[in-house]
């Protein structure tokens, strides 16, 4: 079974504070994303990466950042964290980019004041 | 501009019925379909699949169906118990759009003993 963990399972933060949400995978996948979950909007792509250093703008980057240094490894990053991103943060993973199931960790429940 | 709709929010059956879980799409690129299960404080878990040249796939007591024609997909479960519980999300993509997973809003699903 594929394993997706998340470094924290929650987590509060000030406005302005730089915030990191750490992400490592066991499976030796190539594809890996972060999705945020709101009432109402389902998930929601924030960024993804389809290899070691590559990432790609999901559907709605604004305010994060991510890094991936390492195959296994993928960080987001709020730079100036701000209420309206109080969420549940979901990372995932694929074999494939195409037509494979995504394996998400348990997920962030991120609170910012 | 939602994609992938669930239009109803929240579903109630009775144990050893079937729960039938509604999905409509408007993009008619889409050419992979999933179901996702979610209970609380837990991330997403993969249930079902189906390529755009099927109209039905089966897994045990998961049964997804996909109308093209309708833009419309379904997923049964027969018959449902209680662990069933949880939310459930479709979720679609697009091979030539870049295959990145496109989320409903998700349906809580509510078996009754």
């Amino acid at each position: 079974d594929v394993k997706v963990t998340q470094s924290s399972r929650y987590l509060v933060k000030r406005t302005g504070e730089k915030v990191f949400l750490e992400c490592v995978q066991d499976m030796d996948h190539e594809n890996m994303f972060w999705y945020r979950q709101d009432p109402g909007l389902g998930l929601r792509l924030i960024y993804f990466s389809y290899d070691v250093k590559m990432k790609e703008k999901g559907d709605i980057p604004e305010g994060y950042s991510v890094s991936r240094e390492k195959k296994e490894r993928f960080s987001l990053i709020l730079e100036s964290a701000s209420t309206n991103q109080t969420s549940m943060y979901l990372c995932a993973c694929s074999l494939h980019f195409l037509n494979q199931p995504q394996h998400f960790g348990d997920g962030t429940r991120l609170s910012i004041l | 501009d939602q994609q992938v709709k669930q239009n109803s929010p929240s579903l109630s059956v009775q144990e050893g019925r079937i729960s039938i879980l509604n999905c409509d799409y408007t993009n008619s690129m889409f050419d992979y379909f999933l179901w996702y299960k979610k209970y609380p404080a837990e991330g997403p878990t993969f249930l079902i699949s189906i390529s755009s040249i099927k109209d039905k796939n089966e897994d045990g007591r998961f049964t997804v169906f996909l109308n093209k024609s309708a833009k419309h997909l379904s997923l049964h479960i027969v018959p449902s118990q209680p662990g069933d519980s949880a939310v459930y999300f479709c979720a679609a993509s697009a091979n030539n759009q870049g295959g990145k997973l496109i989320f409903g809003q998700g349906t809580e699903l509510s078996v009754k003993p």
